[in-house]
């Protein structure tokens, strides 16, 4: 079935360090990866996405990877600052009935920077 | 703001209850979902609608039911709920594109307790 798998749960970072969450996806057809991030309290809101035909993009302080063969993507951010603590969300886009698309979401890594 | 609307916010109710959940966007989006976050499944797809038709139903209980009078709107209607249902129930859209996925735009989420 369509299915994404996000590791690790917790993650827990000093104040400058960089942290790096993982996900594997099932479906070969998908093709938008998207990363969220939620605060307590707060909707997911996206911090970066990546398309399948680009293997990384960067933005600032965080970064996304794409490995199509392996069908794995992976979020890095670097520097690390206290307001970065939250729960982050990898995501995958799956394709079906023509145009429609629908997200299906990792579940989840809470991320805790240590001042 | 993302432009997705969610009312109420929080909602107690008893399991022999009737209640709605509306969600409403104006960002022109064509396709707009239902998710469930709980402890337990965070971010778990529940229903898609996709140019106000139904595309998705991902084996939820029939005590959920949802209702897509236009692109704009989308309801949650709840009848006798179960304590588990107890979750952070949240509302997104998104464009649709051909070839591709989207970004999903979430609303704030309605709380919902059942006692």
């Amino acid at each position: 079935g369509e299915n994404v798998e996000q590791h690790p749960s917790t993650l827990s970072v000093q104040e400058g360090d960089s942290a790096v969450i993982k996900c594997t996806y099932s479906d070969s057809a998908s093709n938008y990866f998207p990363w969220y991030k939620q605060e307590l309290g707060k909707r997911p809101q996206l911090i970066i996405d990546i398309r399948s035909n680009v293997g990384e993009k960067k933005d600032q302080r965080i970064a996304v990877t794409l490995n199509k063969t392996a069908k794995h993507f992976s979020l890095h951010i670097t520097e690390t600052q206290p307001e970065d603590s939250a729960v982050y969300f990898c995501a995958a886009s799956i394709r079906y009935g023509g145009a429609t698309n629908k997200l299906i979401f990792g579940t989840g890594t809470l991320l805790a920077v240590q001042p | 703001e993302t432009g997705v609307t969610q009312t109420p916010r929080h909602l107690v109710m008893g399991m022999t209850n009737k209640k709605s959940l509306k969600c409403e966007q104006h960002l022109g989006h064509n396709a707009m979902y239902w998710y469930k976050q709980s402890a337990k499944k965070p971010l778990e797809l529940m229903f898609v609608y996709n140019f106000k038709e139904q595309t998705e139903n991902n084996s939820v209980p029939s005590r959920f039911s949802p209702e897509c009078p236009n692109s704009s709107h989308l309801f949650l209607h709840l009848h006798t709920l179960q304590p588990e249902d107890s979750a952070l129930y949240l509302c997104a859209s998104s464009p649709v594109i051909a070839g591709g996925g989207t970004e999903a735009f979430f609303g704030q989420g309605t709380r919902l307790t059942v006692v």
